[in-house]
Formats: C-alpha cells, structure tokens, sequence
C-alpha cells in the first residue's frame, strides 16, 4: 500500500523568498506522484504531476517539483513566492495499477509581508 | 476550460437524515471518484466509479454510502442515515484517462451534521 508523508504541517517564507514544501512516499511499485493545491474555501487544483519521463516536472504558478526514485521524495519548489500563494498544499501519489489517489496531510504555506 | 461541479455547496441535515451529494463531472471523463476532507484533516478516497460501476472503494465507503450516475451528466453520492461524524467536505472528482493520471476536483460540498 502507498503512503505518503509530509512532514511539515505548516511552512512560513518572506515574501519573494525561496520555499520547498518535503513529500516523501513509500510504495512497493511504480507511481504517480502530484502536487494539490487548496486555495482558502475553495477546491482542490493540480499543481503539476509526474507520471513518467523528466524528473524534473514544472506546474502552473511557477511551481516545479522533482522526483527522487532513491530517496522516494517529490519535494515541491518555487523560487520566489508570491502573498497569492498562501494556500495549503497536499502531495499526492497514486499506484500505476489503481484507482485512488493518496494524499498527504497537507502542508500550510504562510506568506509573511 | 471545462470543470467538475458540486451541488450544493453547503449541506446542513440531522442525523438520521439521507443526503445526496450532487456532481457533474467534464463531460468526456469516463472516471469518477468521491473523497472526503474531515476538518482539519487529510484528503480521504471513498469510491472510484467506471463503466457504471464501482471499481474501487475504500473501508470508509460502506453500506450507508451509495454512489449512482442517473443520466449522462450527473454523478450522486448518497448517504442513508447520516451520522454525525459524516461531517466533511465531499469532493467529487473525474478523469478522462486510466488510473488516475489527472483527476480533476470540484469545489466541494460541506456537509454539516446536526
């Protein structure tokens, strides 16, 4: 069965510094990896998604995220942060094989003027 | 741009009481899928749904919960007698493709037990 593990349950950055919000997963098999967001009162929106090729992976809103097989992590990063990026976001995986998708417990992103 | 959409947004019912959770998924998805959020917490798979059936449910999903897709636009989630541990955000969610490449999510419908 697949898990996944975000380790901070809440991130505070400067405005226009850098952040990096830590997923870890585990799973016996290949996977789907994906970064939520959840803008205040609203739904869940993709942020980007690795399902194969580039580990490398860009998103929407300046967001990328990299996939490390070895150390089963899909870290997400964004260089310089923006107040509109105050939301919480939620890392994601999903067996090639299944129909679900596993969150984790979220990460708070509190931007500080 | 095409999106999944939930009525209502907000639902207020006594224990005991049946809902239905409504959502229309993009038109061209083939899989549909409900999950819930109780406050506070992780985003929960209850029930993927394909081909008229169910493919797939969690052990949250059981015999108080239904889901059922009555025409070609439309996708319910029922609960029979509501608890109030049932409280939650529902969000309906759909995918044009196999095995959750991309499932795109609604907006959510809180669901309020009294």
């Amino acid at each position: 069965a697949q898990s996944v593990t975000q380790l901070d349950s809440q991130v505070p950055v400067f405005e226009e510094a850098p952040v990096e919000l830590r997923c870890n997963y585990s799973s016996s098999v290949s996977v789907y990896l994906f970064w939520y967001v959840q803008y205040p009162n609203q739904g869940l929106q993709l942020l980007l998604k690795y399902l194969s090729g580039s580990t490398l992976v860009k998103g929407i809103n300046g967001f990328e995220a990299e996939f490390n097989k070895s150390q089963t992590s899909f870290h997400l990063r964004k260089p310089s942060v923006h107040i509109s990026d105050t939301a919480e976001y939620f890392c994601a995986v999903s067996d090639i094989r299944d129909d679900k998708i596993i969150f984790g417990k979220g990460t708070r992103l509190h931007i500080l003027p | 741009e095409p999106e999944v959409t939930q009525t209502p947004s907000h639902q207020v019912t006594q224990m005991g009481q049946e809902v239905i959770l409504r959502c229309v998924p993009i038109s061209n998805h083939l899989y549909f899928y409900w999950y819930r959020q109780i406050l506070g917490q992780k985003v929960e798979f209850l029930v993927s749904f394909y081909n008229n059936e169910i493919s797939e449910k969690s052990e949250i999903f059981d015999d108080q919960f239904s889901v059922e897709r009555p025409d070609g636009s439309n996708f319910t989630l029922k609960i029979r007698s509501t608890k109030l541990e049932d409280s939650a955000m529902y969000f309906c969610a759909s995918s044009d493709a196999a095995r959750n490449t991309e499932a795109f999510f609604g907006q959510g419908t809180r669901l309020t037990v009294v």
